[in-house]
């Protein structure tokens, strides 16, 4: 079975450039999921998707971030312009779960940012 | 704060030993947990979970062992080899917000020949 495939898988951008990442999350899972994680850190969420509704982007920098899963399949995530500090490791995950229920979440190998 | 915590950042462990990976959580309300391992360059890989009506769990080399009364987790492996060498992560389903889950920082752990 196919994981959950990333791309790019590195990424150099100056600053104040549009960066944009995709995700295609296992086949069957509803729930998807992007994450951020920092050198040396555990992933943080950035938004949550159950099918095509983002059920939670609360963590999510709205001025320049945005993300989008227009058929509830693939997603893609956006910075729009990056700034220095959004160097990091995105991370995509998928889950057969959906809220009140309990799954593994499965993760991608991560788009490697790093802002010049 | 409510959040994951670890009691090592590193452990190191000879080739074929036990390891024993620690976490302390606080939130009471958590009633999901999962153990990822992470090598350099990948994404968390998952290898067990456990739910709070449980208090231990087995899989492949690996144990789970949940103690809701002072809120502590830990993944031991058995007979450690040098694959095992990667950064250990535990994750708690955040009870306000199912499906969201928080890490802690990892454990490092490395496996010596």
């Amino acid at each position: 079975e196919a994981g959950v495939v990333q791309s790019p898988r590195y990424k150099i951008i100056e600053k104040k450039q549009p960066v944009a990442f995709w995700c295609n999350p296992i086949s069957g899972h509803n729930t998807l999921y992007w994450y951020r994680q920092n050198l040396g850190q555990g992933p943080e969420l950035l938004i949550r998707y159950e099918n095509e509704e983002a059920v939670d982007d609360s963590q999510l920098p709205k001025d320049r971030f945005s993300a989008e899963r227009l058929k509830g399949v693939d997603s893609t995530l956006k910075i729009q312009p990056a700034e220095l500090g959004d160097s990091a490791v995105y991370l995509c995950a998928s889950s057969m779960g959906t809220s009140g229920t309990e799954a593994p979440q499965y993760f991608g190998p991560g788009t490697r940012l790093l802002v010049l | 704060g409510e959040s994951v915590g670890l009691h090592l950042p590193t452990l190191s462990v000879q080739e074929g030993d036990n390891s024993i990976i620690n976490c302390a959580y606080s939130n009471s309300a958590s009633d999901y947990f999962i153990w990822y391992k992470q090598e350099s360059g990948k994404g968390p890989q998952f290898i067990i979970d456990i739910r709070s009506n449980m208090d231990k769990r087995q899989g492949q080399r690996v144990t789970v062992l949940l103690n809701k009364t002072v809120k502590h987790l830990s993944l031991q492996i058995a007979a450690t080899q040098p694959g095992d060498s990667a950064v250990y992560f535990c994750a708690e389903n955040y009870g306000g917000s199912q499906g969201n889950l928080i890490f802690g920082k990892g454990t490092k752990l490395s496996v010596k020949p």
